[in-house]
């Protein structure tokens, strides 16, 4: 596609259960970034991927974040136990390179009831 | 941990006004400066990116200095129009990316 995609655009979920967000990176973007937004707050940096080096993982909040990325492709961030903090939009990147201009995708709004 | 820092927080201004705002950032380890304007419902759009000091880049109206050896970055928007206002942010590094918490702006018509 032309640009980064994710889905869901919106996820409700109830406290204590797991959700699975997805971001599709614009293809050729060797590099994926994932963030999040609180209310209220500012852009928090999660984890990264590089081409098929070890990501990054020192923004994940907590054990129960994970992510997994297969190759230069789709990435999927996992939220296990979900707490009513994770409530947040969730947003994915991508770019060419490290410390490339990053192209984000429109974001997953996650609520946890 | 590297402190991104913006200000103002917010500005309001008038239509055809110029303005600035700062990115200020720790000079140790510098490696990449990113600007971004985030509208309202919408994703962060990539305005630059800025490696070496003394970098200007322009982009219509808008352009951006950088000084990494005192680390800071100005933002500048010449004769600033009502789709102008957004939230700019800038961030910091190369993966780990550090954000400010942005400058809102609102540019009255």
């Amino acid at each position: 596609g032309a640009g980064v995609s994710q889905s869901p655009s919106n996820k409700v979920t109830e406290k204590g259960k797991d959700v699975e967000l997805r971001c599709d990176p614009i293809s050729g973007h060797t590099a994926l970034y994932w963030y999040r937004q609180r209310l209220g707050q500012g852009l928090e940096f999660l984890i990264y991927f590089q081409g098929n080096s070890a990501p990054d993982k020192s923004g994940l909040p907590s054990d129960r974040f994970s992510a997994e990325r297969t190759g230069e492709s789709v990435s999927t961030l996992t939220i296990q136990r979900t707490q009513q903090e994770d409530s947040a939009v969730y947003l994915c990147a991508s770019s060419f390179g490290l410390a490339g201009m990053q192209y984000f995708g429109p974001g997953t709004r996650l609520t946890v009831l | 941990i590297l402190n991104v820092e913006q200000s103002p927080q917010s500005l309001h201004v008038q239509e055809g006004d110029s303005t600035n705002f700062t990115c200020s950032f720790p000079s140790s380890n510098f490696y990449a400066l990113h600007w971004y304007r985030w509208e309202t419902a919408k994703s962060p759009e990539a305005l630059f990116v800025m490696t070496l000091n003394g970098d200007e880049k322009k982009k219509g109206r808008i352009s951006a200095t950088l000084n990494t050896k005192e680390g800071y970055s100005y933002l500048y928007i010449k004769g600033s129009q009502p789709e102008d206002s957004a939230t700019y942010l800038c961030a910091l590094g190369s993966h780990d990316m550090r954000f400010g918490a942005g400058t809102r702006l609102t540019v009255k018509p």
